[in-house]
């Protein structure tokens, strides 16, 4: 049972527009979100998390929005960068930020010049 | 900020031979590691979870005896893939918890199996 999803394997943006990158969940327990970024035969790079108490969480480029009664969230690169090309993947615990991560099946965004 | 240095970062083995992956925390002690398998274009799946000085707890469907975790001291976490076989070739990666730092993840090791 994938308890963290997101459905959409791959997105196209280009240069300088948002890129919004979509994860749904099942568990109501989980309470701490994280969204990272990874690139083939590397380990993850941490992008920004939310808390549930919180409904959105901005750092930079990157937003995080929450949407716990559709148990969605979304990530936002505003404005894309080239270098923003990867693979993301959102990840949820139960305990904070002291739970075991389950993790999303990733979306490879590319952006183009 | 912290580190968790991950050796090897590939390795290739004969089936039937183990092989060992460790993760050391620099600067700072990890009581607690995950450690997790990628197998291309798919998810990371945690496989297990270690606390220092206590018997690791598997994932359901990850075979205790033939993914052997050892975590013996606070900075030092091990995973030895034993009798290794071509359908254990993935990405193995390791993440330190901290209530400091959060969530911080070795850089991964390439294992294939000929």
């Amino acid at each position: 049972d994938q308890q963290v999803k997101q459905n959409s394997p791959s997105l196209s943006v280009q240069e300088g527009r948002i890129s919004i990158l979509n994860c749904d969940y099942t568990n109501s327990m989980f309470d701490y979100f994280l969204w990272y970024k990874k690139y083939p035969a590397e380990g993850p790079t941490f992008l920004i998390s939310i808390s549930s108490i919180k409904d959105k969480n901005e750092d930079g480029r990157f937003t995080v929005f929450l949407n716990k009664s559709a148990k969605h969230l979304s990530l936002h690169i505003v404005p894309s960068q080239p270098g923003d090309s990867a693979v993301y993947f959102c990840a949820a615990s139960e305990a904070g930020n002291t739970g075991k991560l389950i993790f999303g099946q990733g979306t490879t965004l590319q952006v183009k010049p | 900020g912290a580190v968790v240095s991950q050796h090897p970062s590939w390795v290739i083995c004969k089936s039937g031979t183990s092989v060992k992956i460790e993760c050391r925390s620099l600067d700072f002690q990890a009581t607690t590691m995950f450690w997790y398998r990628q197998f291309p274009k798919q998810s990371l799946m945690l496989m297990a979870t270690s606390n220092e000085g206590s018997k690791a707890t598997y994932e359901q469907g990850v075979e205790k005896d033939k993914f052997l975790i050892n975590h013996a001291s606070l900075t030092l976490s091990t995973l030895t893939v034993t009798s290794a076989h071509p359908e254990d070739s993935s990405f193995y990666i390791c993440s330190a918890q901290t209530q400091l730092y959060g969530y911080t993840f070795g850089s991964g090791t390439r294992l294939t199996v000929v």
